[in-house]
């Protein structure tokens, strides 16, 4: 069975300073898709960064990026230089072929001014 | 223009009634989604159509029913509403690669059910 871990509920950042979020995943699949979504408070779900399992090299969008230890399962996300919008839910996801997305529980990312 | 939208975005009934989510996408996409976001914000599927041929199925009970007219819509109607099935609805789509691999999909506003 697919499963997606996020183990931190909460997280609180300094405005302008990076923060990690992490996540682990378990798929029995050798092609996979993994992906980091946003909901803020307006509730909108926004895909924020995506990674081809079968890529080696870490997927980064602008100050969003990735740390994808395949062997690890593990696909943290790095939040550069944090701004008060980046303030939502964040929520790790993995799809296999099946068309399934599964996702985390979800953290929620708080931005101190 | 909104790539995929739902009506209404939010619906607040009673219990016993039947209601209906519209969801429609204008981005080509032959595939679509159903999502249940609970109150501790846990996103699970319940549905997904493929071409207008339901492809996910989640253990949902019957008294969801999707109904996919043609690609670029997927409805979702309740029967017999229940406290429980307050909760966000998402529509969601995507395009499916022709080696089966799903890409990315994209969400719409949500629907916040309320039931009373």
């Amino acid at each position: 069975a697919q499963t997606v871990t996020q183990s931190q509920p909460e997280m609180s950042v300094q405005e302008a300073e990076t923060v990690t979020l992490s996540c682990t995943y378990d798929t029995s699949e050798s092609d996979y898709y993994l992906f980091w979504y946003k909901q803020p408070p307006s509730r909108q779900m926004i895909l924020v960064i995506r990674q081809e399992a079968y890529k080696q090299q870490n997927a980064t969008e602008n100050r969003f990026s990735v740390n994808f230890q395949k062997a690890a399962k593990s696909f943290s996300l790095k939040i550069s230089d944090s701004q008060l919008g980046d303030a939502a839910m964040y929520f790790c996801a993995s799809s296999n072929r099946d068309d399934k997305i599964i996702f985390g529980k979800g953290t929620r990312l708080h931005i101190l001014p | 223009d909104t790539a995929v939208s739902q009506t209404p975005k939010y619906l607040v009934t009673q219990m016993g009634n039947d209601k209906s989510i519209k969801c429609e996408q204008n981005l080509g996409h032959d595939t679509m989604y159903w999502y249940k976001q609970d109150s501790k914000k846990f996103l699970k599927i319940m549905f997904s159509y493929n071409n207008k041929e339901l492809i996910i199925n989640e253990t949902v009970p019957n008294r969801f029913s999707p109904k996919s007219p043609d690609k670029a819509h997927l409805n979702l109607h309740i029967n017999s509403l229940e406290l429980g099935d307050s909760a966000v609805y998402f529509c969601a789509s995507s395009q499916r690669v022709y080696s089966g691999t799903n890409y990315e999909q994209y969400f719409g506003p949500g629907t916040r059910l309320t039931v009373t």
